[in-house]
């Protein structure tokens, strides 16, 4: 199965600015995914992102907001752009794992990155 | 898009107990898992089962596809047990790309 290698696992930010998190995967997949869960809610998809082409938003997810890099197979940042107290979340990429397809698996996740914007 | 309702959304047990969450979805799907939010946020896959039933340890799971509903089994509960227990659906239209429920927050008592 995939290993997922995420970070920072938490971090505390100042409003206004911006934090970077990153996903290295053990093993070469397509697609990677982020996800977003706001303090006491459900996991969100913010967006999908394919290597050697641009990331597909989510309703209600813009670039500008979270740009997203996947320079190669087993690697993919999101940055959380000119944050503000609402964008305090846990923040999780993920990878459908095509070996654990095969042992029947489905999706992998990473730690997580706990935000707190202050 | 396709809907996840997950019931109870709370549970609170005693140590010991048995207990049965359910996770109903409105259409077909390709994949269903079933994941163990821990207090550090960690989500832990338990289940990979879009239909039949799995066991694994104290834990099992069971998918009617044809009925639209999955249901996780836990015995004998431990306090370790604690956290938000979520399901998670790919439906056949959706693409590559999980929905999740709103989870069940499971609390065990010693």
């Amino acid at each position: 199965s995939a290993v997922i290698s995420q970070k920072p696992s938490r971090d505390i930010c100042q409003r206004g600015t911006s934090l970077t998190i990153q996903c290295q995967v053990d093993s070469q997949v397509t697609m990677m995914f982020w996800y977003r869960q706001q303090p006491g809610q459900s996991l969100t998809l913010i967006a999908t992102a394919n290597q050697g082409s641009e990331a597909t938003y989510e309703s209600g997810f813009v670039i500008d907001k979270f740009p997203i890099s996947r320079p190669n197979l087993t690697f993919s940042t999101l940055t959380v752009s000119n944050m503000s107290p609402e964008d305090s979340s846990i923040y999780l990429c993920s990878v459908e794992d095509g070996g654990w397809a095969q042992a029947n698996y489905g999706y992998t996740f990473g730690s997580g990155t706990r935000l707190t914007v202050v | 898009g396709i809907q996840v309702e997950q019931s109870p959304p709370d549970l609170i047990l005693q140590e010991g107990a048995n207990s049965t969450l359910r996770c109903n979805f409105s259409d077909s799907v390709n994949n269903l898992q079933w994941f163990h939010q821990n207090p550090w946020g960690q989500l832990i896959n338990l289940f990979y089962i879009p239909s039949g039933t799995k066991q694994n340890g104290r834990l099992s799971a069971t998918t009617v596809a044809t009925e639209r509903y999955s249901l996780l089994y836990i015995s004998s509960s431990q306090t370790t047990d604690s956290g938000v227990y979520f399901c998670a659906v790919e439906g056949e239209t959706s693409g590559s790309r999980l929905t999740f429920g709103e989870g069940t927050q499971l609390t065990v008592n010693p």
